[in-house]
């Protein structure tokens, strides 16, 4: 089955800083989506991005399909972002979603 | 406009005992589907319905059943709950399309002592 390798595990930043996490799998896919699971366990969806780049706010995502990867960038930091980030991926004829093992971030004030 | 809805939340069973978790969605999504996640892991699909009277085994089945009697409605059923079922559950839908988003609930933490 496809396979899915998130980076960097963990990231600890001050308030304000930017980051970029990093989503890289296997094969080709037709839905990619980046979740947050916030610390009360919650997994919200912040992006369904199978190819392209889209923007909410200060968190924007890339997808370049032909490369098999996607970034997710967030901006200007604050301590809510603190969580684990996860991205998912399923490829044509398979309806499960794939996951990988997520980057755990951590900001502080 | 609820989207997935888990109850319940929070469960503690001994083992042997049985549950179930319900899981229904009003999105008149064709897809459900249940994961489990453990510690410091992503979530690992345990079994998934296409459509109602349609179910499939996961990735890590053993253990647990399902059934789909309606669009809305994926209960997964713990028969003998054993300690290696300690876990937060997840259950998903989405439209049976190829493009489209899923959707998760809030998640059940389930113990089992």
């Amino acid at each position: 089955g496809i396979q899915v390798e998130q980076s960097p595990p963990d990231l600890i930043l001050q308030e304000g800083a930017n980051s970029t996490l990093r989503c890289n799998f296997s094969d080709s896919v037709n839905n990619l989506q980046w979740f947050h699971q916030n610390p009360w366990g919650q997994l919200i969806n912040l992006f369904y991005i199978p190819s392209g780049t889209k923007q909410n706010g200060r968190l924007s995502a890339t997808t370049v399909a032909t490369e098999r990867y996607s970034l997710l960038y967030i901006s200007s930091s604050q301590t809510t972002d603190s969580g684990v980030y996860f991205c998912a991926v399923s490829n044509f004829g398979n309806e499960k979603l794939t996951f990988g093992t997520g980057t755990r971030l951590t900001i502080i004030p | 406009n609820a989207g997935v809805t888990q109850t319940p939340k929070f469960q503690v069973l001994k083992t042997g005992q049985s549950m179930t978790l319900q899981c229904a969605q009003d999105m008149n999504h064709e897809y459900m589907s249940w994961y489990r996640q453990d510690p410091g892991m992503g979530l690992r699909l345990i079994h998934y319905s296409v459509g109602a009277g349609i179910t499939d085994q996961g990735e890590v089945p053993n253990g647990y059943n399902v059934s789909r009697s309606t669009t809305e409605d994926f209960p997964l059923r713990l028969l003998s709950a054993a300690p290696s079922q300690t876990s937060v559950y997840f259950c998903a839908s989405r439209s049976y399309s190829w493009n489209t988003e899923a959707f998760f609930g809030q998640g059940t933490r389930l113990t089992v002592v």
